[in-house]
């Protein structure tokens, strides 16, 4: 069984502050996707990694595949109220075909 | 619509009774999704519908709970005897291969509460 694992489970930060998710696993996949929820919605993707040391900017949004493809991270710069939300990593197998494992996901909270 | 969409979006009811959850995926993708999130917490995999291939069940937690995916489309979720730990969030997606990779496109949900 593949697990992910994501920190912190909660943030609570200042309008204006720098953080970083984090999600963790001792399997490899072959690609990792990051999704943002809002209450009463359906997770949104926000974007999909596939290769090993990957970088990829979206706005004040980083996000970075490990070079072992084990692992990733989601950096906000400056955050904003707006982007107050429940963050969910979620990664393909390799060997799991198209089923996503997702993580226990990050609830921030951004407060102006 | 040009998004996934569920019904109904909240439902109600009695510990016992059997309940039935819609999915409309958006229409040419292959794959669909159910998923049951619990307040706050991440995703829990219910079951995962590929074309024509059988059904990967395994995520369903137990045989009061079954799903059909009628031509290739529209999906069901039912769930039999309803019980309290029954009550959550679940979540519909659907897929489409590109490149290798199957970005999953999820509806609203239907908030099911079990009294």
């Amino acid at each position: 069984t593949q697990l992910l694992e994501q920190s912190p489970q909660f943030l609570s930060i200042q309008e204006g502050e720098n953080l970083t998710v984090y999600c963790n696993s001792s399997s490899v996949f072959s690609s990792l996707q990051w999704y943002r929820q809002e209450p009463g919605e359906g997770p949104v993707l926000l974007v999909t990694v596939v290769t090993g040391g990957e970088v990829k900017k979206l706005k004040r949004l980083t996000f970075q595949f490990g070079d072992a493809r084990k692992d990733s991270s989601l950096h906000i710069t400056a955050a904003q109220p707006g982007d107050t939300g429940l963050y969910l990593c979620a990664g393909e197998g390799e060997t799991s075909g198209s089923r996503l494992t997702f993580g226990e996901g990050t609830q921030l909270t951004v407060n102006p | 619509g040009a998004g996934v969409s569920q019904s109904p979006s909240n439902k109600v009811t009695e510990k016992g009774k059997d309940v039935e959850l819609r999915c409309d995926p958006i229409s040419g993708h292959t794959a669909l999704y159910w998923y049951r999130q619990s307040l706050g917490q991440g995703l829990e995999f219910l079951i995962y519908f590929q074309g024509n291939s059988a059904p990967d069940k395994s995520g369903l937690p137990s045989d009061r709970f079954s799903a059909e995916r009628t031509g290739g489309s529209v999906s069901t979720l039912t769930i039999q005897r309803t019980q309290q730990e029954d009550s959550a969030v679940y979540l519909c997606a659907s897929s489409f291969n590109v490149g290798g990779i199957n970005e999953q496109f999820f509806g609203p949900g239907t908030r099911l509460t079990v009294l």
